[in-house]
């Protein structure tokens, strides 16, 4: 029951450069949608988050875009920092369900200097 | 910065003995989850916490797992008899609200469990 699928499992990017991280998700329910970002031996922390009434949100290097119609959205890093390697993970939340997060597979972003 | 506080960080244990995990969430938060990573897969949810009760929990929260609040500061997770298939990272999360479009849950570090 893949409701949440990324499907990148990595991506390198050179610093500097912008990192474009990908979720679909198939539960046409869900209306909220957050990214998080896990370092090894931590738990995810969050980084950014999307309301299903909007269709962008920015805050500082991260952008978050949603594509309703098409079920899709997007993580933008720009410009990307060696410590923004990490695994990104996807979620989602239904109204009415709020406290359970459905989370995608991650995708495990590498920038290189 | 408040944080979400888990231990053990990792447990060995027999199958079929009983284990508890606890955590200690951040002091002025209201809702309280357990989350779990089997190794290379993704997050999932188990189960959501408030005032002292389950609010809701998944088809993986079954009889042998249950959730208690004992204390002011601990909210715990005990497994009562351990299978090969419950090893996995167990995340404690807290939040202040209930409502993810307001709201966000602070994760701990996790508890590793190993079941032999």
């Amino acid at each position: 029951d893949q409701q949440v699928k990324q499907n990148s499992p990595s991506l390198s990017v050179q610093e500097g450069r912008i990192s474009i991280l990908n979720c679909d998700y198939t539960n046409s329910m869900f209306d909220y949608f957050l990214w998080y970002k896990k370092y090894p031996a931590e738990g995810p922390t969050f980084l950014i988050s999307i309301s299903s009434i909007k269709d962008k949100n920015e805050d500082g290097r991260f952008t978050v875009f949603l594509n309703k119609s098409a079920k899709h959205l997007s993580l933008h890093i720009v410009p990307s920092q060696p410590g923004d390697s990490a695994v990104y993970f996807c979620a989602a939340s239904e109204h009415g369900t709020a406290s359970k997060l459905t989370f995608g597979t991650g995708t495990r972003l590498q920038v290189t200097l | 910065e408040p944080e979400v506080t888990q231990t053990p960080s990792h447990q060995v244990t027999q199958m079929g003995q009983e284990v508890i995990l606890r955590c200690v969430p951040i002091s002025n938060h209201l809702y309280f989850y357990w989350y779990r990573q089997i190794l290379g897969q993704k997050v999932e949810f188990l189960v959501s916490f408030y005032n002292n009760e389950i609010s809701e929990k998944s088809e993986i929260f079954d009889d042998q797992f249950s959730v208690e609040r004992p204390d002011g500061s601990n909210f715990t997770l005990k497994i009562r008899s351990t299978k090969l298939e419950d090893s996995a990272m167990y995340f404690c999360a807290s939040s202040a609200q209930g409502a993810a479009g307001a709201n966000v849950l602070t994760f701990g570090a996790g508890s590793r469990l190993t079941v032999l």
